[in-house]
C-alpha cells in the first residue's frame, strides 16, 4: 500500500507534555497538509508545504504548534506543553501541486488527559 | 472565514432506499469535493467537480456543482450496509486548502 501514512495512530498525553506525530506523503507527492478534526466536526486546515516550503498557516496553528517537512518528504507535526482541548485527530493529506487532488492518511488520535 | 452548511446532519434509511444530502456556501468555490470517512480513519475521496453546473457520476454516487459555484449535492442509489459513515462536502477557492462542512451521518436500518 503506497498510500498517506501516519504515525502513531494514537497517542495519550498528559497535560503539558510535548507530542510530535509523523506524516509520510504519497512517493513523489509535492504537496503536504495537516488537518485538525474534533468530535462531530469536518476536518480544519492547520499548515501545508510545497515541497520544504511551509506556505500557509492557519489562525488554529497557535505558538504551541510546529511543522516541519525539512527534504520535502515526510513531515512532523510537534505540539509543545500539550491542553486539554488539543484532543483531536489530527490528519495529514499530499497531493500533486498540479492537480492538488489530496488523499488523505489514517490520522493521529491524540487524547489530552 | 468561508463556511460550509451541510444538511441533513443524520439520516436513517432502509437498505435499498436512494440518499440525498446538500451543501451550501456563502462564497464561491472553483472546486466541489466530496468525502466519505469510516470511524477512525481519514476521509475518502469519492467524486471531485470542477466545473459549474458539472453532474458527475461515480458508481452509484452522482454529484453536482451548481451553477452559481455555492452549492452541491451528493445523490446515492439503491444504498447498501457499507454505504453507513459520514459524508462531508468539501470545497477549494484555489489549489490549495480545503474547506469541510460537518458532515451528513447516514445510519441503514435493518
Amino acid at each position: 500500500d503506497t498510500g498517506v501514512s501516519q504515525d502513531p495512530r494514537h497517542k495519550i498525553t498528559k497535560r503539558g507534555q510535548n507530542v510530535t506525530f509523523r506524516c509520510d506523503p504519497i512517493s513523489e507527492h509535492n504537496r503536504l497538509y495537516w488537518y485538525r478534526q474534533t468530535l462531530g466536526q469536518g476536518p480544519e486546515f492547520l499548515t501545508y508545504f510545497q515541497n520544504e516550503a511551509q506556505l500557509e498557516k492557519s489562525r488554529l496553528l497557535s505558538d504551541r504548534f510546529s511543522a516541519e517537512r525539512p527534504k520535502g518528504s515526510f513531515s512532523t507535526l510537534e505540539i509543545q506543553r500539550t491542553e486539554q482541548g488539543d484532543s483531536a485527530m489530527y490528519l495529514c493529506a499530499s497531493s500533486w501541486a498540479a492537480t492538488d487532488t489530496q488523499y488523505f492518511g489514517p490520522g493521529t488520535r491524540l487524547t489530552v488527559l | 472565514g468561508q463556511q460550509l452548511n451541510q444538511s441533513p446532519q443524520s439520516m436513517f434509511i432502509q437498505e435499498g432506499e436512494d440518499v440525498s444530502m446538500n451543501c451550501t456556501s456563502s462564497s464561491i468555490f472553483n472546486t466541489w469535493l466530496w468525502y466519505k470517512q469510516d470511524p477512525g480513519e481519514g476521509p475518502v475521496l469519492l467524486i471531485a467537480l470542477y466545473k459549474a453546473g458539472e453532474l458527475t457520476s461515480n458508481g452509484r454516487l452522482t454529484a453536482q456543482f451548481g451553477i452559481t459555484r455555492k452549492d452541491s449535492f451528493l445523490n446515492i442509489s439503491a444504498s447498501i450496509p457499507s454505504d453507513v459513515g459520514i459524508y462531508f462536502c468539501a470545497g477549494q477557492l484555489d489549489r490549495d486548502k480545503i474547506i469541510f462542512g460537518k458532515g451528513t451521518r447516514l445510519h441503514i436500518l435493518p
